[in-house]
């Protein structure tokens, strides 16, 4: 069964450095979600991507975060000056339609 | 606004008890969609249901119940004759269509531990 993948499943960095996350989407999907999980907290939305463009974003997605589908398979979130409070799971989901959505398996972001 | 409430923080049953999580939700949206969601130890997000805001038929699979009303904005999930698999992180979360965009809002999740 096809499933999102994301890489790499950890990712350790240094406060103030760039820092991309890639996500692998199921190949027939057109809705592109990024959410982010700090520890011991709820789930949050950051981003939502349709049509090669951004159709939602939260108030946590500021200047410091982007995301890019680089080459019609790959869906990436950059985040350009890490904080210590960047420190989370970042979750990439896919969907055929806005009402389904499929969950990768999430990268665990530290900053130091 | 949107919102959604997960009332338990932390639920800790014995094996073989029958557990029912709570989730209270909050939309403007006529058109909607309620999902269950487990995130075990591991880390990664199971999806367990979804259902749309004009089918209020109850569902059930296995040992999975899902109750859904929309008189009191409720959407429960019952487990029963839990297991200590069944331990995990169980998020609520909320689809309104008037985003047009997917966008979940989720409920701050109830812990459950199943003792053995």
């Amino acid at each position: 069964e096809p499933e999102v993948t994301q890489t790499p499943s950890h990712q350790v960095t240094q406060m103030g450095q760039e820092v991309i996350l890639r996500c692998v989407p199921i190949s027939n999907h057109l809705y592109f979600y990024w959410y982010r999980q700090i520890l011991g907290q709820k789930v949050e939305f950051l981003v939502s991507f349709y049509n090669n463009e951004i159709s939602e974003k939260s108030e946590i997605f500021d200047d410091q975060f982007s995301v890019e589908r680089p080459d019609g398979s790959n869906f990436t979130l950059k985040i350009r000056s890490t904080k210590l409070e960047d420190s989370a799971m970042y979750f990439c989901a896919s969907g055929t339609a806005p009402d389904t959505q499929y969950f990768g398996p999430g990268t665990r972001l530290t900053v130091l | 606004a949107q919102k959604v409430t997960q009332a338990q923080t932390e639920i800790s049953v014995v094996e073989k008890e029958d557990v029912t999580l709570d989730c209270v939700y909050e939309t403007r949206d006529t058109t909607y969609y309620l999902f269950w969601y487990k995130q075990p130890p591991s880390g990664e997000l199971v999806f367990l249901i979804r259902r749309n805001s004009f089918d209020e038929q109850n569902e059930i699979s296995g040992r999975y119940s899902w109750n859904f009303q929309k008189s009191t904005s409720s959407f429960n999930f019952t487990i029963t004759a839990s297991q200590v698999v069944d331990s995990a992180v169980y998020f609520c979360a909320l689809s309104g269509v008037s985003s047009n965009t997917g966008k979940l809002i989720f409920g701050q999740g109830t812990t459950l531990q199943v003792k053995p």
